[in-house]
Order: C-alpha cells, then sequence, then structure tokens
C-alpha cells in the first residue's frame, strides 16, 4: 500500500540549513506528484512546493528563495532543503501525494540555537 | 495567491448535531481543465491530516457519508450530519487549482 514517511534532523540551528527526505512506497514517483506541507505549532497548514512526475518542481512565492525540491527516483526518494531558517520555521513538515489522499506522519522541526 | 477564507474559526456541537463549514476563495477554483480542485481534510489531534472530500463533492476512501461537500466557483461548505466524538478536530480547505496551493486557516470543531 502507499506509504510515505519524512525523516530529518529534529533541531535545527538559526541561519542553517534545513534538509528533509521524504521516503515513500507503494507507487512510482514518476507517475505521482509529491508535495511538502508544514504546520507551525498551533498553527494552519502551509503547501511549500511539489515534485512533480515528470521532474518539473513548484514553490510557494514566499519561500522559493530558501527552497530547493529534488529527488531520487532509484531510492524512491523526494527531498526537501531550505536555507537560512529562523525560529519561525519551527514546525511539522508532512510530505503527501496525490491529491492529499496520502500523508507521512510528519517531522517536527525546531529551529533554535 | 489564491486567498482562502475559511469559517467559523471555532464551533462547538453536540453529538448527533450538523454542523456546516464555510470556504470562500479569492478567485474561481474552475480549473482550464474545467475540474475544480477544492478539498476537505481533518486532522485529528496529534494526527497527520486526512482527506475527506476531494473536487468540492467527492468522498474521500472510507469516509463515512455523513460528510458532504458542496459548492462552486468560488464559494465552498462542508456539511457533517450527525457529529460522532472522531468527528472533533480541525477542519481545513485546501484549493489545489492554482499553484502555489493554498489553504485555509482551519475550523476547530470542539465539544460543547
Amino acid at each position: 500500500q502507499v506509504q510515505l514517511k519524512e525523516s530529518g534532523p529534529g533541531l535545527v540551528q538559526p541561519s542553517q540549513t534545513l534538509s528533509l527526505t521524504c521516503t515513500v512506497s507503494g507507487f512510482s514517483l514518476t507517475s505521482y506528484n509529491v508535495h511538502w506541507v508544514r504546520q507551525p505549532p498551533g498553527k494552519g497548514l502551509e503547501w511549500m512546493g511539489r515534485m512533480r512526475y515528470n521532474g518539473d518542481t513548484s514553490y510557494n512565492s514566499a519561500l522559493k528563495s530558501r527552497l530547493s525540491i529534488s529527488r531520487d527516483t532509484s531510492k524512491n526518494q523526494v527531498f526537501l532543503k531550505m536555507n537560512s531558517l529562523q525560529t519561525d520555521d519551527t514546525g511539522t513538515y508532512y510530505c503527501t501525494m496525490l491529491w492529499f489522499a496520502y500523508w507521512g506522519q510528519g517531522t517536527l522541526v525546531t529551529v533554535s540555537s | 495567491d489564491v486567498v482562502m477564507t475559511q469559517t467559523p474559526p471555532s464551533l462547538s456541537v453536540a453529538i448527533g448535531q450538523s454542523v456546516s463549514i464555510s470556504c470562500k476563495s479569492s478567485q474561481s477554483l474552475v480549473h482550464s481543465d474545467g475540474k475544480t480542485y477544492l478539498n476537505w481534510l481533518l486532522q485529528n489531534p496529534g494526527q497527520s491530516p486526512k482527506r475527506l472530500i476531494y473536487q468540492v463533492s467527492n468522498l474521500g476512501s472510507g469516509v463515512p457519508d455523513r460528510f458532504s461537500g458542496t459548492g462552486s466557483e468560488k464559494d465552498f461548505t462542508l456539511k457533517i450530519s450527525r457529529v460522532e466524538a472522531e468527528d472533533l478536530g480541525v477542519y481545513h480547505c485546501v484549493q489545489a487549482t492554482h499553484v502555489p496551493y493554498t489553504f485555509g486557516a482551519g475550523t476547530k470543531l470542539e465539544l460543547k
């Protein structure tokens, strides 16, 4: 069945770069889009960007200058990299696919020194 | 970017009661392919979101038919008939017609 799982460091220092991995199973990255969505503690959801099935990417305009999404189809992984992290980047980061039908369990990222 | 205005921000309900949540978009959500990509999600406390409704009115897999979605263009509604305890949490609307995709601010459904 379809599964997504996020992984990455729980703690990142301010101004550093966040690197997250979404490992998927049960479907091919060359057939479906994968999105990244984040949620600050106690707040709403924010779409960050997507890796399309054909390798194209789209980004939230508010994050575009700091954000990069890539993939390794041989490993069934989608990567998120975001630089210049600040405290308001703290939150839970999710990967999701198929028009939000499937979600990972999320990974909490805390930006703090 | 499309702004999604979701109301009310919170609802206090009794089990068995029916409720509605509204989501209005700043632009039409009709895609050039003719479909309207408006989804409703439920996030139970401490959980990842779960999709309830896709393309305005289509029930997600395994979602009880107590949930229904209606609307068109810029005005959408989620209705929950006969609320059950498992329905408590935060409801989110999200549009996937225009990039960047955008979410409503959420509606917290609580027990009265």
